[in-house]
């Protein structure tokens, strides 16, 4: 069955980096595009970016443009995601999203989340 | 960037009635060359991510019960569920992905009345 398994909690100070990882398993690693998707505390849900885990093409949101980097190890079925120059309003959960067969940006699987608090 | 504009932003609906959720889209998501709405329907209930009801506006994903049904076309949505009952109790999120960013609603609770 298909498993996203994420990295634990994380406590970061502003200014600093976070990377958080994504497992897969379950499915063909390389032929589904991974999301990232983060969900602020009591908020909705935000788009990040997107990576080809073949290629390792990545397509960011504006947004988050020149602070996000995703990368992925296809000899571990892994993705990643760091995020830098931290600040308070980067504050949430963090999960990872498959995306469907035919690349559509819908999420059919995700991670269990990767909170992350910024906090002095 | 597409607004995903859903109401009520919360729902009180006694056992085994019916639950309405509607969402609207600031700009059509239907792509016209293959008669497709780009739009998706998410449950999370709290402590774990969103889950996939609803795909192509009325779609259901494989194990989803049938009383959970959408639709609607171009800007307007609506996933109904038939029947609620208390496993239910959740937030729904809908979400297009008609082009880049894809955009979430901002979400409707539903609980028990």
């Amino acid at each position: 069955q298909v498993q996203l398994v994420q990295s634990g909690a994380e406590v970061k100070k502003p200014g600093a980096s976070v990377k958080v990882s994504c497992k897969a398993s379950g499915y063909t690693f390389t032929s589904y595009y991974m999301h990232w998707v983060r969900q602020a505390p009591g908020q909705g849900l935000e788009w990040m970016g997107i990576i080809n885990p073949s290629g390792g093409s990545t397509s960011y949101a504006q947004k988050f443009q020149d602070r996000v980097t995703m990368t992925r190890d296809t000899s571990t079925s892994t993705v990643y995601l760091e995020l830098s120059s931290l600040r308070s309003e980067d504050t949430a959960v963090y999960y990872c999203a498959k995306g469907e067969a035919a690349g559509a940006y819908y999420f059919d699987y995700w991670g269990q989340g990767t909170p992350v608090t910024v906090s002095s | 960037d597409t607004v995903m504009t859903q109401s009520p932003d919360s729902l009180a609906v006694s056992l085994g009635e019916r639950a309405t959720i509607n969402c609207k889209s600031s700009q059509s998501v239907l792509y016209s060359s293959n008669n497709k709405n780009y739009l998706a329907w998410y449950q999370q209930k709290p402590g774990q991510p969103p889950k996939l009801l609803i795909y192509w506006a009325s779609t259901r994903e494989s194990g989803v019960p049938d009383r959970f049904s959408g639709s609607g076309s171009g800007t307007d949505f609506t996933l109904t569920i038939s029947s609620l009952q208390a496993e239910d109790v959740a937030l729904y999120y809908c979400q297009h992905y008609y082009s880049t960013p894809p955009t979430f609603g901002q979400g409707t609770k539903l609980e028990i009345k």
